[in-house]
């Protein structure tokens, strides 16, 4: 009954590969999100999908793309990876049906990933 | 631009102490929602509050409380008689009111709180 989910928890992948996470969420909610946390803690939005439809595109490089089959779905796909990129990364899902501002976000459980 | 500072960087208490962390936040937003989240040692972000720029009430649930001052921007959390299960990361966030904003979250650098039996 987890409410919002994310696979995998750790992922461990060498300089240049490409990897996915994915997140589900089991709350009906319209808007989806993916944040970095990095090494210090400081956590900062990339993306915001509403129905999905893009609505929140931060400066993040290209190699980053963010892919909603559904509205309950929102996979984050990574292409040459990076070493900067190691971080923590969490997805959030709001119920903003209309796309109603202030609405709680609430995390998935992050994954951490690490490039070697 | 909004922005969330949270000066404090890590406060070390021992139990049963009361413990308050600091948030101050910049907005030109009239409508604007401030938020706490707890990141304990395992990692997720956990809600704890949330706050409407129009609701000045302060709050109180158990043993934290909050204390929201629109003309400080400040929006204050309270732990009270701490406790080692408290020991977290918390945060502070900001949303604009604005649909262009689309709830983005602008989060504070967050606050260590270690809470030593």
């Amino acid at each position: 009954d987890t409410a919002v989910s994310q696979t995998p928890k750790y992922l461990v992948t060498q300089m240049g590969n490409d990897k996915s996470i994915k997140c589900e969420q089991n709350l009906g909610h319209d808007t989806m999100y993916w944040y970095k946390q990095d090494s210090k803690k400081f956590l900062k939005i990339m993306f915001s999908y509403n129905n999905k439809e893009l609505i929140i595109n931060e400066t993040v490089p290209n190699r980053f793309s963010p892919k909603s089959p559904d509205k309950a779905h929102l996979n984050l796909h990574i292409n040459s990876l990076e070493l900067g990129d190691s971080a923590v990364y969490f997805c959030a899902s709001s119920q903003d049906r209309l796309g109603t501002p202030g609405e709680t976000q609430y995390f998935g459980p992050g994954t951490r990933l690490l490039v070697l | 631009a909004q922005k969330v500072t949270q000066a404090q960087t890590e406060i070390s208490v021992v139990e049963k102490e009361d413990v308050t962390l600091d948030c101050v936040y910049e907005t030109r937003d009239t409508t604007y929602y401030l938020f706490w989240y707890k990141q304990p040692p395992s990692g997720e972000l956990v809600f704890l509050i949330r706050r409407n720029s129009f609701d000045e009430q302060n709050e109180i649930s158990g043993r934290y409380s909050w204390n929201f001052q629109k003309s400080t921007s400040s929006f204050n959390f309270t732990i009270t008689a701490s406790q080692v299960v408290d020991s977290a990361v918390y945060f502070c966030a900001l949303s604009e009111g604005s649909r262009a904003a689309g709830n983005k979250l602008t989060f504070g650098g967050g606050t260590r709180v270690l809470v030593k039996p």
